[in-house]
């Protein structure tokens, strides 16, 4: 089990550029979603997509789009990159619903460092 | 509004230490999440409890919804423990929200 894969680690754009940011977890989760996070913030959610085909905006959704793809992959898109999009992005997965114990917690992509000149 | 505060902001203490870090919230919620944040970025999932306590390990989490509180606990600490730890309520949506984090730092 790879669990929860973000690509790419590291990205520098100019303003205006687009770019993907690629996410896929192999263990069956219902729910994805993508966070940013930002020096001296807590973790703040982009989107979210409780299931396949499904997808709802978070606290910041505002430059950015998402597609769940398939129960996989859940990828999130700024079509016009502005320098106030400089951060960490996290995609996240979880089972939404289970009766294992501990089994619905959070699983993290370790994260993708985008910079915006 | 849902909102949550963790104390302390920063802690450092001697290896063997007992640890306590703390997260208050502003509502109800359904369950609460703690998180392990490395150096290097990463995050591990330690916990998520809606009632009582979890034991896992020298970790051990509580939470008293009454009170609206939790604490998170590391017995025999260790510089391997040093890291942020982030609490994260669930406010009853899809949509946790998340502390600031709690950063921890364990001397030899």
């Amino acid at each position: 089990n790879a669990g929860v894969t973000q690509n790419p680690k590291f990205q520098v754009l100019k303003t205006g550029q687009s770019m993907t940011l690629q996410c896929a977890q192999d263990m069956n989760h219902n729910s994805m979603y993508w966070y940013r996070q930002d020096p001296g913030m807590g973790l703040r959610l982009i989107y979210y997509s409780a299931s396949e085909g499904t997808t709802d905006k978070g606290e910041v959704p505002n430059g950015y789009n998402v597609s769940r793809l398939n129960k996989r992959e859940f990828s999130l898109r700024l079509e016009s990159a502005a320098p106030s999009q400089t951060s960490v992005y996290f995609c996240a997965s979880r089972i939404q619903f289970s009766v294992i114990p501990g089994a619905n917690v959070l699983t993290f992509g370790a994260g993708s460092r985008l910079t915006v000149l | 509004k849902n909102e949550v505060e963790q104390s302390p902001q920063n802690l450092t203490a001697q290896e063997g230490e007992f640890i306590t870090i703390n997260c208050s919230y502003s509502v109800g919620i359904s369950a609460l999440h703690w998180l392990q944040q490395h150096p290097g970025g990463g995050i591990v999932s330690l916990f998520m409890l809606s009632s009582g306590k979890k034991k896992h390990g020298r970790l051990i989490a509580t939470i008293n919804i009454q009170e609206k509180h939790s604490s998170l606990h590391i017995t025999a600490s260790h510089p391997r423990d040093s890291a942020v730890y982030i609490c994260a309520p669930n406010f009853g949506n899809e949509k946790l929200t998340f502390g600031t984090g709690t950063r921890l730092t364990i001397i030899p």
